[in-house]
């Protein structure tokens, strides 16, 4: 069935640095693509979202970037924080299927 | 009641012991979802639900049932629990099923089956 690989499943950074998460989807028909962060022990949440007929989109640190040819999506976040820390989820809306999930680790 | 929530909190079951997880909403939302959170494999979709009086399966449907009698309310039944049904559930709300429709998640249950 479709589905959505997420890379890298665990990332650790210096505070400071950029990171950057990336999806590779198979759905043709998929047109919105929305990125969660998940806390320890909290709920996800929507943190940002592109549709099929932007390449990027940008508010404050983050920003996802989006190929539909190659179909892939990645979640770009600079200046990283140790509040950044958390779970972060890419979702295929169309589907309402989710990536594996990455882990981010910003040490201080 | 202000967005979505469920109960209970957390629940340690016996294996075989029937269950239903709630999950009410208060933003006039369509679409209602399950989805079961285990560590390495994300969230993955139960059953939904894209108007009351409708219900569909998802990803992993088997040994779940559900249930939507009104907007509000999206209850998921374990008829005999396993322990491989030990997890996080998550329950999710959006104005539609698909388009451009955030979904909005509750609070989480962590189901343990023994």
């Amino acid at each position: 069935g479709e589905n959505v690989e997420q890379h890298p499943s665990t990332l650790s950074v210096q505070e400071g640095d950029s990171a950057v998460i990336k999806c590779t989807y198979s759905d043709s028909a998929s047109n919105y693509f929305p990125w969660y962060k998940q806390e320890l022990g909290k709920r996800p949440q929507l943190i940002i979202d592109i549709r099929s007929n932007v390449g990027e989109k940008k508010d404050q640190r983050i920003a996802v970037t989006l190929n539909k040819t190659a179909k892939h999506f990645s979640l770009h976040i600079t200046e990283t924080q140790p509040e950044d820390s958390a779970v972060y989820f890419c979702a295929l809306r169309r589907k309402l299927i989710f990536g594996q999930g990455t882990e981010l680790s910003v040490k201080p | 009641i202000a967005g979505i929530t469920q109960a209970p909190t957390s629940q340690i079951l016996a294996a075989g012991r029937r269950m239903t997880l709630r999950c009410t909403q208060d933003m006039r939302h369509n679409a209602m979802y399950w989805y079961r959170q285990d560590l390495g494999l994300g969230l993955r979709l139960i059953h939904y639900s894209n108007t009351a009086g409708t219900t569909g399966k998802g990803e992993v449907p088997d040994g779940y049932s559900v249930s939507r009698a009104n907007t509000d309310d999206f209850p998921l039944t374990l008829a005999s629990a396993v322990p491989s049904q030990t997890s996080v559930y998550f329950c999710a709300s959006s104005f539609g099923l698909a388009g451009y429709n955030e979904q909005f998640f509750g609070p989480g249950t962590r189901l343990t089956v023994l």
